[in-house]
């Protein structure tokens, strides 16, 4: 079964940091790869995603991902964060070819920014 | 932009009832999906349902579990017999349609307490 881990539980950092979340999962296959993003309060919203083609992905809010097919990661990267980035970070991943197409998802990584 | 909503927003339950979990996917979504976040835990998978029909289950949903579309705008998580290890955020999403380069959508999800 594929798994996800993120290797950061809590980040805090100041406002302009540069900010990198690592993500490995487990799974050989083919395999779609995401980022949500959820703020206090609100539901888990789509950041970014790989499916293919480029492995350099840039999503909403300046966040942009990277897919290592060799080291089985997906790290997000923002180079200069915000106080509302403040928030907990989820990489999910998927089966290209399973039938409701589940995600699973990391532990999760909750961002402080300080301002 | 369209949202997956989902009511109540916390549910509180004796342990033993049944409880009915209600979600209103996006309009022209065909896949719905329910998840599940115990506190501190990851986000875990529960069930799919395409069609109709569950496409895909995790162990943990076992027998004390349902799920409905009972019209054409609801679908519905019901736990028969609530234990107290049922006490969890339970998240809806959906999905547009098939192929993997279609992310899901979460509601804001309903916070289950057993007592």
């Amino acid at each position: 079964a594929q798994s996800v881990s993120q290797h950061n539980h809590h980040v805090i950092l100041s406002e302009a940091a540069s900010l990198e979340l690592g993500c490995n999962y487990s799974y050989g296959g083919t395999v779609n790869l995401f980022w949500y993003v959820q703020y206090p309060g609100q539901h888990l919203q789509l950041l970014l995603k790989y499916f293919s083609g480029d492995p350099l992905v840039k999503g909403i809010k300046g966040f942009e991902a990277e897919f290592i097919k060799s080291k089985f990661s997906f790290n997000l990267r923002k180079p200069s964060v915000q106080w509302s980035d403040t928030a907990e970070y989820f990489c999910a991943v998927s089966l290209l070819k399973a039938a409701g197409n589940k995600l699973t998802f990391g532990g999760g990584t909750r961002v402080l920014v300080k301002p | 932009e369209p949202e997956v909503t989902q009511t109540p927003s916390h549910q509180v339950t004796q342990m033993g009832q049944e409880v009915i979990l209600r979600c209103v996917p996006i309009s022209n979504h065909l896949y719905f999906y329910w998840y599940r976040q115990i506190l501190g835990q990851k986000v875990e998978f529960l069930v799919s349902f395409y069609n109709n029909e569950i496409s895909e289950k995790s162990e943990i949903f076992d027998d004390q579990f349902s799920v409905e579309r009972p019209d054409g705008s609801n679908f519905t998580l019901k736990i028969r017999s609530t234990k107290l290890e049922d006490s969890a955020m339970y998240f809806c999403a959906s999905r547009k349609g098939q192929g993997g380069n279609q992310p899901q959508h979460f509601g804001d999800g309903t916070r289950l307490s057993i007592l």
